[in-house]
């Protein structure tokens, strides 16, 4: 069975860090393409961050350019996002998304991202 | 203010049929592929249309999509009280060389 679970969100002091894990079974993420989407609360999906599949490219969303990097270990079958200069408009919950030719076919349940003093 | 435009919301009685749109530009919607997903609440996105128009297996023959150009359309036919959710669409956009989501649009079915 296909699933991706999300970790290491928490609450975090604006200017913090975290770094939020993807674990990814029942596939093997070096042939898949992986993307970070989030939703803020009440609030609609936003694309957050894209990796390929040899890790040699990826994209990033304006607000986050410069502060969010994505990666990928394929010995642990996994994908990373390093959050840093955390915002309070980045609390949100962070899907990890995989992407099979154009499309989001699977999706974690999240975790929840809270920046505040 | 997302690149995706949607409405807030649409509404139908069960039983009915239910449209809705997504326009974009000539970067985004007029030259990649479009998803639409659906986000019943407290859950994690579902892909519900994939490439404009294909379903994704287990998805019912009631969910349709189509473009035309600049813009996409989901359609709901016989719709039910589980089709209440939110439903997003999804392309790339080229330009900005970042993936775009509309605003979401809330389906209440009367």
């Amino acid at each position: 069975e296909v699933q991706v679970v999300e970790s290491g969100g928490g609450l975090v002091q604006p200017g913090g860090s975290l770094r939020l894990s993807c674990a990814a079974s029942g596939f093997t993420v070096r042939n898949y393409e992986m993307n970070w989407v989030r939703q803020a609360p009440g609030k609609g999906l936003e694309w957050v961050s894209y990796i390929n599949r040899s890790g040699s490219k990826n994209y990033y969303a304006g607000s986050v350019k410069g502060r969010f990097t994505i990666s990928r270990d394929d010995d642990k079958n996994s994908v990373y996002l390093q959050i840093n200069s955390l915002r309070a408009e980045d609390t949100a919950l962070y899907y990890c998304a995989r992407e099979d030719g154009d499309k989001f076919d699977y999706w974690g349940q999240g975790t929840l991202v809270t920046v505040s003093s | 203010q997302s690149v995706l435009t949607q409405p807030p919301s649409v509404s139908a009685a069960p039983g009915q049929k239910v449209t809705i749109s997504c326009s974009g530009t000539s970067s985004n919607i007029a030259n990649n592929y479009v998803s639409w997903y659906q986000q019943l609440p407290g859950t994690a996105p579902k892909l519900v249309i994939y490439d404009n128009n294909k379903r994704p297996s287990g998805i019912p023959d009631r969910f349709s999509g189509s473009k035309s150009g600049t813009s996409a359309t989901l359609g709901i036919t016989g719709l039910q009280t589980g089709d209440e959710a939110d439903y997003y669409c999804e392309t790339w956009d080229s330009s900005l060389s970042e993936g775009v989501f509309g605003g979401g649009t809330k389906l209440t079915v009367l």
